[in-house]
């Protein structure tokens, strides 16, 4: 099983502010990475997929970078709505795994 | 407008079943691959199973093999999710939704999830 390990557990930003979240991954997934947001009470928002793209209707201050073993998902400049749990997701090979997420909060 | 809509969660003691379902509107079901996802309380996502467009591949996460049966009825547009010899570490919020391919790899949830169906274990 291809282990997900995300960092930090909890990322505290003040709006306005540069949010890095960190994905590595047990073994090579090449490009077959997503993100998710997921906010309390809600189902999760898919953000990213094949490690840089973003999924449709999601706004250009997220980014997504990486291959192989190490991904970064960026978002530029933090708004209210951007506080919640992110997850990424290795469609890469059975079975399919989450990282644990990385929990950004208001700082 | 597409729509998932899960039903059969419940309150069940250790070792019962349940059987989950979604409905699905909006989208030509039969053409996509369909997936499970769970949230436990204070844990992550947890991929539990995935089941392509005809159901000739079906793939389960190790802690659903031989207990959880991933199925669905094209002629009805539902995804089932029969859930035997049920454990507290089933709890969980389940949540159905479309697969989507993007490039090579297996399909995964993309954007249309359902609302979810709480799953509690307890005695």
């Amino acid at each position: 099983e291809i282990v997900m390990t995300q960092s930090p557990a909890t990322l505290s930003v003040s709006p306005g502010e540069r949010a890095t979240l960190s994905c590595r991954a047990s073994q090579s997934v090449s490009s077959k990475l997503a993100w998710y947001q997921q906010k309390p009470g809600q189902a999760p928002r898919l953000l990213i997929y094949g490690a840089s793209t973003r999924a449709t209707s999601i706004p250009a201050r997220f980014s997504g970078s990486g291959s192989g073993t190490e991904f970064t998902l960026t978002i530029s400049s933090l708004q209210s709505e951007d506080f919640a749990v992110y997850y990424c997701h290795q469609n890469y090979d059975w079975p399919l795994t989450f990282g644990g997420g990385t929990k950004v909060e208001i700082k | 407008e597409v729509q998932l809509v899960e039903s059969g969660g419940g309150l069940v003691k250790p070792g019962g079943s349940l059987r989950l379902s979604c409905a699905a509107s909006g989208f030509t079901f039969s053409d996509y691959t369909m997936i499970w996802v769970r949230l436990a309380p204070g844990k992550g996502l947890e991929w539990v199973s995935s089941i392509n467009s005809d159901s000739s591949v079906i793939k389960y996460a190790d802690s659903a093999k031989g207990r959880l049966t991933i199925s669905r009825d094209n002629a009805e547009n539902s995804l089932y999710l029969q859930m035997n010899s049920l454990r507290v570490e089933d709890t969980a919020v389940y949540y159905c939704a479309r697969g989507d391919r993007y490039g090579s790899g297996s399909s995964i949830p993309g954007p249309y999830w359902g609302q979810g169906t709480l799953v509690t274990v307890s005695s």
